[in-house]
């Protein structure tokens, strides 16, 4: 999985509580992002980060938020959890971003498996 | 905004059989990926392609980068067991990040 550890791999909330996933990387790599994988929708981008404290939004931002405060771990957070945010998430991370990079490669990990009862 | 058609939708294979798949868009993309995903885990990358034309393998996969810059294909030849999965292509769209398809599912026939 490239270096990367998602955290923790498997969690069963209740709706309305809060809820963080970690994603630590040991590649020293400036990009990482946040994605959710859905049956029939493939993978949407959530947020992505592209430094340290540098982050935007995605595809699918709406309901999560996001903090980096180290080059090493990128947070995702659901503030309030909802049944519709039940989803594998998955961390990937890419050395090269942006428009210029031809080389935008991204590597994932393992994913966790969140599911809002 | 920009958005990847990948095709078949999943697809039964005997051991042995060739494999095609394939992504389009109605966009241009700059970079196609091929990644593949095992149950549980997360996607690795198979192949990437950067120059329109571009044929490039990795044993017994190749992938093609379209010449029009809009589609990518990914062939499986003499396919084996571990080639069941689920294989997904990615273009970087025009702000930089990865647009995926939908994946393309592969069993193995009954």
């Amino acid at each position: 999985d490239a270096g990367i550890t998602q955290s923790p791999r498997h969690k069963v909330t209740e709706t309305g509580t809060p809820v963080t996933l970690r994603c630590h990387q040991t590649e020293n790599h400036r990009y990482m992002y946040w994605y959710r994988q859905d049956p029939g929708h493939g993978l949407r981008l959530i947020h992505y980060s592209y430094g340290v404290k540098d982050t935007d939004k995605g595809e699918v931002s709406d309901g999560y938020s996001v903090s980096r405060s180290k080059t090493e771990d990128f947070l995702l957070t659901l503030e309030s959890a909802t049944s519709s945010q039940t989803s594998v998430y998955f961390c990937a991370i890419s050395e090269w971003g942006g428009r210029g990079a031809a080389k935008n490669i991204q590597y994932f990990g393992a994913g966790t498996r969140l599911s809002v009862l | 905004g920009q958005q990847l058609n990948q095709s078949p939708q999943s697809m039964f294979i005997q051991e042995g059989e060739d494999v095609s798949m394939n992504c389009t868009s109605s966009s241009i993309f700059n970079t196609w990926l091929w990644y593949k995903q095992d149950p549980g885990e997360g996607p690795v990358l198979l192949i990437a392609l950067y120059k329109a034309g571009e044929l490039t393998s990795n044993g017994r996969l190749t992938a093609q980068f379209g010449i029009t810059r809009k589609d990518s294909f990914l062939n499986i030849s003499a396919s084996i067991p571990s080639d069941v999965g689920i294989y997904f292509c990615a273009g970087r769209g025009s702000q930089g990040n990865l647009i995926f398809g939908k994946g393309t599912k592969l069993s193995v026939k009954p």
